[in-house]
């Protein structure tokens, strides 16, 4: 099946420090999503990205959906305390009408004061 | 609030017992799902329904049984669980399988532990 390596596996920055995450793989992907899980609870949807090449923002969140469509990254921008969770890449690939959703394994960032 | 709740929110059982967990969706969505996350593994995703039917099973162990009676409501039927079955268990929900596009969007889950 198909895998998406995320890393990094866990980060621990300063407050205001920016953030980088990403996700690889030797599959293609159609569209890629990337969450955040705050503990607790379930996972939220943070950006959707659906063609190569494509830079989306929201807010102090910037991803971009890479040109070789085999990545993606994750910025945070001077990061907060609420940042704290667990972020999830996940890539979506469709053949004919079958479409599959693929999750990376996560990055566990905690954010200290 | 992401309009997919989940009950219970914990849940402790021994491996002979018999439990259920229960998903509604608010969202007029068509499609439900069951995931299993464990800690530190990419989301595994168990059950499918789309409007009503089952259009996916994992190759999920007959110990965990879907029912999904409407459209707006999943069920996860429990008995004689592993240890191993521990997890949480997110239910999400979405408008059309079938899109590229389509986006998931997830309960809060159940804590399960199995004793």
């Amino acid at each position: 099946g198909q895998q998406l390596n995320q890393s990094p596996q866990s980060m621990f920055i300063q407050e205001g420090e920016d953030v980088s995450m990403n996700c690889t793989s030797s599959s293609i992907f159609n569209t890629w999503l990337w969450y955040k899980q705050d503990p607790g609870e379930g996972p939220v949807l943070l950006i959707a990205l659906y063609k190569a090449g494509e830079l989306t923002s929201n807010g102090r969140l910037t991803a971009q959906f890479g040109i070789t469509r085999k990545d993606s990254f994750l910025n945070i921008s001077a990061s907060i305390p609420s940042d704290v969770g667990i972020y999830f890449c996940a890539g979506i690939t469709s053949s004919g009408s079958a479409r599959q959703l693929t999750f990376g394994s996560g990055t566990q960032l905690t954010v200290l004061p | 609030e992401t309009g997919v709740t989940q009950t219970p929110r914990h849940l402790v059982m021994g491996m002979t017992n018999k439990k259920s967990l229960k998903c509604e969706q608010h969202l007029g969505h068509n499609a439900m799902y069951w995931y299993k996350q464990s800690a530190k593994k990419p989301l595994e995703l168990m059950f499918v329904y789309n409007f009503k039917e089952q259009t996916e099973n994992n190759s999920v162990p007959s110990r965990f049984s879907p029912e999904c009676p409407n459209s707006s409501h999943l069920f996860l039927h429990l008995h004689t669980l592993q240890p191993e079955d521990s997890a949480l268990y997110l239910c999400a929900s979405s408008q059309d399988p079938g899109r590229e596009s389509e986006k998931l969007f997830f309960g809060s889950g159940t804590q399960l532990s199995v004793l």
